[in-house]
């Protein structure tokens, strides 16, 4: 079965550190979600992108976060300078075009769960 | 806006019991999709059912099955012959098509299948 793939499975880091998330969407899918979840927000959109192109970023701080997506195989998330409260699990999930008539929804990966001291 | 509500943040029952996990959705849309998630204490977040704004029929998977009923905005989820592997947060979910499909979660229901 395809399945979307994120690395790290796990992360630990002191507050101030940069942090990279990676994630590869299944082959053929072209929008690509962001999303965290703590105990208290559940999980929240932070961005997603279509056909690489970013959509919609409004879910993330903007002074710290930034996600790319450098190829069709990967996107990126990330953390500079990290702080304890960005800890929690990131998952990324992919899909392909809504309107295309498939059935198929979205994917999530297992995501990166993320701990900043 | 959009807004999934699952009042029940917690449930427990008795293995074997039938239980209903309760979602009401609100959107301004026409063309809408909802969704139910599993996501067990290992973590991953494990796809259940998607079902579209124009198709109300009830649908049934095994021990699962699932009650939309757009009258009172409503996309229930109910387990007969609860089992203990049943144990779970289950997500409700929302995506409009014309806000680019984005998924919109409730805030989820813990599940307890007690032996």
């Amino acid at each position: 079965d395809a399945r979307v793939t994120q690395t790290p499975r796990h992360k630990v880091t002191e507050m101030g550190q940069e942090v990279t998330m990676r994630c590869q969407p299944i082959l053929g899918h072209n929008t690509v979600f962001w999303y965290r979840q703590t105990m208290m927000q559940g999980l929240e959109l932070l961005a997603y992108f279509r056909n690489r192109a970013p959509l919609d970023d409004s879910g993330m701080p903007k002074d710290r976060f930034s996600a790319e997506m450098p190829d069709a195989t990967l996107a990126t998330l990330k953390i500079q300078p990290s702080e304890p409260r960005d800890s929690a699990v990131y998952f990324c999930a992919s899909g392909p075009t809504p309107r295309g008539g498939s059935n198929q929804p979205q994917h999530f990966g297992d995501g990166t769960r993320l701990s900043i001291l | 806006a959009q807004k999934v509500t699952q009042a029940q943040t917690e449930i427990s029952v008795v293995e074997k019991e039938d239980v209903t996990l309760d979602c009401v959705y609100e959107t301004r849309d026409t063309t809408y999709y909802l969704f139910w998630y599993k996501q067990p204490p290992s973590g991953e977040l494990v796809f259940l059912i998607r079902r579209n704004s124009f198709d109300e029929q009830n649908e049934i998977s095994g021990r699962y099955s699932w009650n939309f009923q757009k009258s009172t905005s409503s996309f229930n989820f109910t387990i007969t012959a609860s089992q203990v592997v049943d144990s779970a947060v289950y997500f409700c979910a929302l995506s409009e098509v014309e806000r680019d499909d984005k998924i919109i979660f409730g805030k989820g229901t813990r599940l307890h299948i007690l032996p």
